[in-house]
């Protein structure tokens, strides 16, 4: 079955150090990826999607199909940066096929 | 102000009790959904609904119904309500049912006691 794992639960950094977010999946398709931001107080908003290839607030994420990962990245971590991250996986066309994993809530420190 | 926007954010019940959270897009998306999100943060799809017609149903009992009045909004009715039901309910959109992205609602809190 399709599955994302986010194996941190919780993940503190100091601002200004990297920080990085694991997303694994399991699906022997081709996947769509996508990573989902919850800032405080806030709606659940897309932060970046695999096929943009862009960089959205200093994030990155590459696809690695043979180690099966999304992992978010960011070279400078911000205290603003602080929230909850949610990857997701997409497979065909519905959205029942859209899968998330349990989320990792960043915190970063001052 | 364009969004996703759900009624009640917060909502206490005693089990048994059959309860209704709405939601409403005023973004022109024809599919609305509504997850569920348990204790353990997983997000799980519970329907969705394109243009007014079901479209994703997954395995939940059937005292949950949604019903889409319309397509700018998609409502949950949850009858006999159960402790186990507690959980946070986020409504969400999109352009359509293969066009990501998902566009949330801030979410209901429901507590059942």
């Amino acid at each position: 079955a399709q599955r994302v794992t986010q194996p941190e639960k919780l993940l503190s950094v100091f601002k200004g150090a990297p920080v990085e977010l694991k997303c694994n999946y399991s699906y022997s398709g081709s996947p769509e990826l996508f990573w989902y931001v919850q800032y405080s107080r806030q709606r659940l908003q897309l932060l970046l999607r695999h096929i943009s290839r862009e960089s959205i607030k200093g994030f990155t994420a590459d696809l690695n199909k043979g180690e099966t990962s999304f992992h978010l990245k960011k070279p400078f971590a911000q205290e603003e940066d602080s929230a909850m991250y949610y990857c997701a996986l997409k497979f065909g066309g519905s959205a029942r096929q859209l899968t998330f994993g349990s989320g990792t809530q960043l915190t970063v420190l001052p | 102000d364009t969004a996703v926007s759900q009624t009640p954010k917060y909502l206490v019940t005693q089990m048994g009790n059959d309860k209704s959270i709405k939601c409403e897009q005023n973004l022109g998306h024809d599919t609305m959904y509504w997850y569920k999100q348990d204790s353990k943060k997983f997000l799980k799809i519970m329907f969705s609904y394109n243009n007014k017609e079901l479209i994703i149903n997954e395995t939940v009992p059937n005292r949950f119904s949604p019903k889409s009045p319309d397509k700018a909004h998609l409502n949950l009715h949850i009858n006999s309500l159960e402790l186990g039901d507690s959980a946070v309910y986020f409504c969400a959109s999109s352009l359509s049912p293969s066009n990501s992205p998902l566009h949330f609602g801030n979410g209901t809190r429901l507590t059942v006691t």
